[in-house]
């Protein structure tokens, strides 16, 4: 989930089973959401995408799903790899006049063999 | 490889210093972008370009100056270091503003681990 502190929230797996690293989003208008991978001493690489009336979309091994309701998506990756380490984060985009994009502090995930 | 591309990828400044940050697309991007990220939080926009020649204020522009001369460079420039400015540098370009699905290409560079002492 997000981060309120100096720490990221780490989420640990063991290699082979599912991950699900949760993101809460703040505008209900945003149109559109991205996940993205940062692996340590790089920058962040996009992962998947989903657009506000979607509610499911699925990737190789990764699945996004999201709940507007309660503004809250989640990325699923199935059968983590020790590849799959790193940290993760959300971005949502707000799109008009007002068009930004805005991101998450992010999770990290340790994968245990 | 096509990208983008950041130098230097570490530097340390003593406080009232100053350097700049290079930050080259072979993309052809119209729009470029400089973020900090800091321990705890999400990436934070400092400066943005909609295109060559010009240059706008993101959520952090205190303390920081921007110039984009060339289409494919952006240049991120600190006049006088402070302490406060220790974080993580990317640099961030697009074909489209804050376009950022898949096809839109908004990529970011690696990144500029800075250290002001």
């Amino acid at each position: 989930g997000e981060s309120v502190g100096l720490h990221l929230p780490t989420l640990s797996v063991q290699e082979g089973d599912n991950s699900i690293i949760n993101c809460a989003y703040s505008n209900s208008a945003s149109d559109y959401f991205i996940w993205y991978k940062q692996e340590s001493g790089k920058g962040p690489q996009f992962i998947i995408d989903i657009r506000s009336n979607m509610d499911k979309r699925q990737g190789q091994r990764v699945t996004v799903l999201l709940n507007k309701t309660v503004k809250h998506l989640s990325l699923q990756i199935a059968a983590t790899q020790p590849g799959d380490s790193a940290v993760y984060f959300c971005a949502e985009h707000l799109t008009g006049t007002a068009s930004k994009l805005t991101f998450g502090t992010g999770t990290r995930l340790q994968v245990t063999l | 490889n096509a990208g983008v591309t950041q130098t230097p990828k570490f530097r340390v400044l003593k406080t009232g210093q100053s350097m700049t940050l290079l930050c080259a697309q072979d993309m052809n991007h119209e729009y470029m972008y400089w973020y900090r990220q800091d321990p705890g939080m999400g990436l934070r926009l400092i400066h943005y370009s909609v295109g060559e020649g010009t240059t706008a204020k993101g959520e952090v522009p205190d303390g920081y100056n921007v110039s984009r001369l060339k289409k494919q460079n952006f240049l991120l420039g600190l006049e006088s270091a402070a302490p406060s400015q220790t974080s993580v540098y990317f640099c961030a370009s697009s074909y489209f503003l804050w376009a950022a699905l898949a096809n839109y290409g908004y990529t970011f560079g690696s990144g500029t681990r800075l250290t002001v002492v």
